[in-house]
């Protein structure tokens, strides 16, 4: 079974509305973190936000907030008030274990375009 | 964050020969990351390099292919071997530094290989 699944290949949103990003997950482990990267058409992976398995709030980061439903698997990135400079492709990405055991997986990816 | 940089953004190679990419970060890290990104696809991690140890290659990686050196807590390098055009890929490298509590994995600007 996939660890990361994002069931997006592709979203469309206009400029100035808020766009989900969906991401389910799977892991026997109680401890594990959820992280959310932008990676433009330049290649490089930019780190947006981090939920922790134990944390209790949603975890928020300006206009990114991430919808952490922990019972249905599922990490879900919130962009508000879309930007032209959004447009890329997005991965959700799971860590697992600690020290020499630790492990980020990713998902396929989103790819994200806002119109002006 | 870690500031992270590679060396080269990218390169043209001939089938046969090899490439060693270099990363560089501008705070001692445990444990340094490299991934490979084929076209259009996710990443996925090639190995684990920790400083004063063998790397540690996942499933379908071996050194041969791929040897890492890591001599210090700033640097190491990844060598892609007996090149084919099927290694033409984005090749990056990532710490793991401690940023606000959590553990964050964060990227360099990667290497893009294309082999002819």
């Amino acid at each position: 079974a996939q660890k990361i699944t994002q069931t997006q290949p592709g979203m469309f949103v206009q400029e100035k509305e808020a766009v989900t990003l969906d991401c389910t997950y799977d892991t026997s482990d109680q401890s594990y973190g959820l992280f959310w990267y932008k990676q433009p058409s330049s290649g490089e992976m930019i780190f947006l936000i981090y939920q922790g398995s134990y944390d209790e709030q949603n975890a928020t980061e300006g206009r990114y907030s991430l919808n952490f439903q922990k019972a249905r698997k599922s990490a879900n990135l919130v962009i508000s008030a879309s930007q032209l400079g959004d447009s890329a492709m997005y991965f959700c990405a799971m860590r697992e274990g600690r020290g020499s055991n630790y492990k980020l997986t990713f998902g396929k990816g989103t790819l994200l375009t806002v119109n002006p | 964050s870690a500031v992270i940089s590679q060396k080269p953004s990218r390169d043209i190679c001939q089938r046969g020969t090899s490439l060693t990419i270099q990363c560089q970060v501008d705070s001692q890290v445990t444990m340094m990351f490299w991934y490979r990104q084929q076209p259009g696809q996710s990443l996925t991690l090639i190995a684990t390099a920790n400083q004063g140890s063998e790397a540690t290659y996942e499933s379908g990686f071996v050194i041969d292919k791929f040897p890492i050196s890591r001599p210090n807590l700033t640097f190491s390098t990844l060598t892609v071997s007996n090149l084919s055009p099927e290694d033409s890929s984005i090749y990056l490298c990532s710490v793991e530094t401690l940023q606000g509590g959590t553990d964050t994995q964060y990227f360099g600007p990667g290497t893009r290989l294309t082999v002819l």
